[in-house]
């Protein structure tokens, strides 16, 4: 069955608002993964976390991970214009085992 | 992380017909990777492509019908072959860089429409 799914589906916020969009997976995982898709662009890789970790910074991102409840989520404080994009999660779970999420399209409203 | 460039970027194709989609990595990389990401889904891995073996294929993906070749450690190819609609499609390579968990670094897509 599919790794990672997100909510919400669509997130419309205000320039320099928060934003925080959620992934719930089912299995065990080794590490969770975070990837942002601008229309038309490749994915590109936000952040990654490990089983062991529960939570990290990278700039105004921060994700958090709970094992226990099998699911993560990502905040990106401060939004941007350019923060409109669609975002994904991913769950690795051993080797090449790379699932993704169904996306959450966020649009930041200047 | 390594530069991917892969192409067509987008093609339309008859059924029934094979298109083969290019990715080229400027760098060498041990493991690729291809996906298909259909209308409103989430991206889904086809196979696994290392250099000097067979791709290890997902679950519901076989090599007949998206052959993959690894000729060297910087490019790959996936075939979509005896197409339908249904394989209408974006089809991304990726690549791992830093070791598999350390993330990915993904082409731009090749959007197909079979018609």
């Amino acid at each position: 069955s599919q790794q990672g799914e997100e909510d919400p589906q669509a997130l419309s916020i205000q320039e320099g608002e928060n934003a925080t969009m959620n992934c719930s997976y089912k299995t065990s995982i080794n590490n969770l993964q975070w990837y942002r898709q601008n229309s038309g662009r490749g994915l590109v890789h936000l952040i990654l976390i490990r089983s062991n970790e529960r939570e990290k910074h990278s700039g105004r991102l921060r994700v958090t991970l709970d094992t226990s409840k099998k699911s993560s989520s990502l905040l990106i404080t401060a939004s941007r214009a350019a923060d409109t994009a669609s975002y994904f999660c991913a769950t690795v779970v051993t080797g090449n085992q790379f699932y993704f999420g169904t996306g959450t399209s966020l649009t930041v409203i200047p | 992380s390594a530069v991917i460039s892969q192409k067509p970027s987008r093609d339309i194709c008859q059924r029934g017909t094979s298109l083969t989609i290019q990715c080229q990595v400027d760098s060498q990389v041990t493991m690729m990777f291809w996906y298909r990401q259909q209308p409103g889904q989430s991206l889904t891995l086809i196979a696994t492509a290392n250099q000097g073996s067979e791709a290890t294929y997902e679950s519901g993906f076989v090599i007949d019908k998206f052959p993959i070749s690894r000729p060297n450690l910087t490019f790959s190819t996936l075939t979509v072959s005896n197409m339908s609609p249904e394989d209408s499609s974006i089809y991304l390579c990726s690549v791992g860089w830093a070791g598999w968990g350390y993330g990915y670094t993904f082409g731009s897509g090749t959007r197909l429409t079979v018609v």
